[in-house]
């Protein structure tokens, strides 16, 4: 098993560019999310599916869009990017919403 | 106010000794989980443990150990007899659900702890 995988694990973007941060996971579970990590923040959750077809905000989702139509993917889209979504993304799954979540490796995201 | 909180941002010990990271936590529910995550530096995220609400019980594995106490809203980690490749992050996370139903839980982290274990 792979378990978490994302891509890409670094990135730079010009201010207003979008891109997707894709996350794949081979564990067939049904709860991922999507977090971002600030340097004395946490991790602070962005976006997350309960099931495919079925996303829902976090507590930081201003700037950000998914969708999930498999169970396997997540991918998260920036529309515009912005100096202030530096940060370190991390995807996570996990069986149901209330189990351990294993986190892929995350992306290093740089909005110049 | 916090939901989860982490008093101490940076901990130094020397090798060997005990070290106990605090974590307060905050909800209304009754029904909700608590779990610790290490980030070493190498900047994975690694599951340590996950409890219930209705479970007190002290747990032990190996050197770690935590104690929940629901009294104080408390769930704090202790390692014993540290080694230097404790040095990471460790975070502290409150599961809790997101509306009267209690079909959706969310997880809310901490801000960690940097713990540096020095030879």
């Amino acid at each position: 098993n792979a378990g978490v995988t994302q891509t890409p694990k670094f990135q730079v973007l010009k201010t207003g560019q979008s891109m997707t941060l894709q996350c794949a996971q081979d564990m067939n579970h049904e709860y991922m999310s999507w977090y971002r990590q600030d340097p004395g923040m946490g991790l602070r959750l962005i976006h997350y599916s309960v099931g495919a077809g079925i996303t829902d905000q976090g507590e930081v989702p201003n700037g950000y869009n998914v969708s999930r139509s498999t169970t396997e993917d997540f991918p998260l889209r920036l529309l515009s990017a912005a100096p202030s979504q530096t940060s370190v993304y991390f995807c996570a799954s996990s069986y149901n919403d209330y189990n351990e979540q294993f986190f892929g490796p995350g992306t290093r995201l740089t909005v110049l | 106010a916090q939901k989860v909180t982490q008093a101490q941002t940076e901990i130094s010990v020397v090798e060997k000794e005990d070290v106990t990271l605090d974590c307060v936590y905050e909800t209304r529910d009754t029904t909700y989980y608590l779990f610790w995550y290490k980030q070493p530096p190498s900047g994975e995220l690694v599951f340590l443990i996950r409890r219930n609400s209705f479970d007190e019980q002290n747990e032990i594995s190996g050197r770690y150990s935590w104690n929940f106490q629901k009294s104080t809203s408390s769930f704090n980690f202790t390692i014993t007899a540290s080694q230097v490749v404790d040095s990471a992050v460790y975070f502290c996370a409150l599961s809790e659900a997101t509306n009267s139903g209690g079909s959706n839980y969310k997880l809310t982290f901490g801000k960690g702890t940097l713990l540096t274990v020095n030879p």
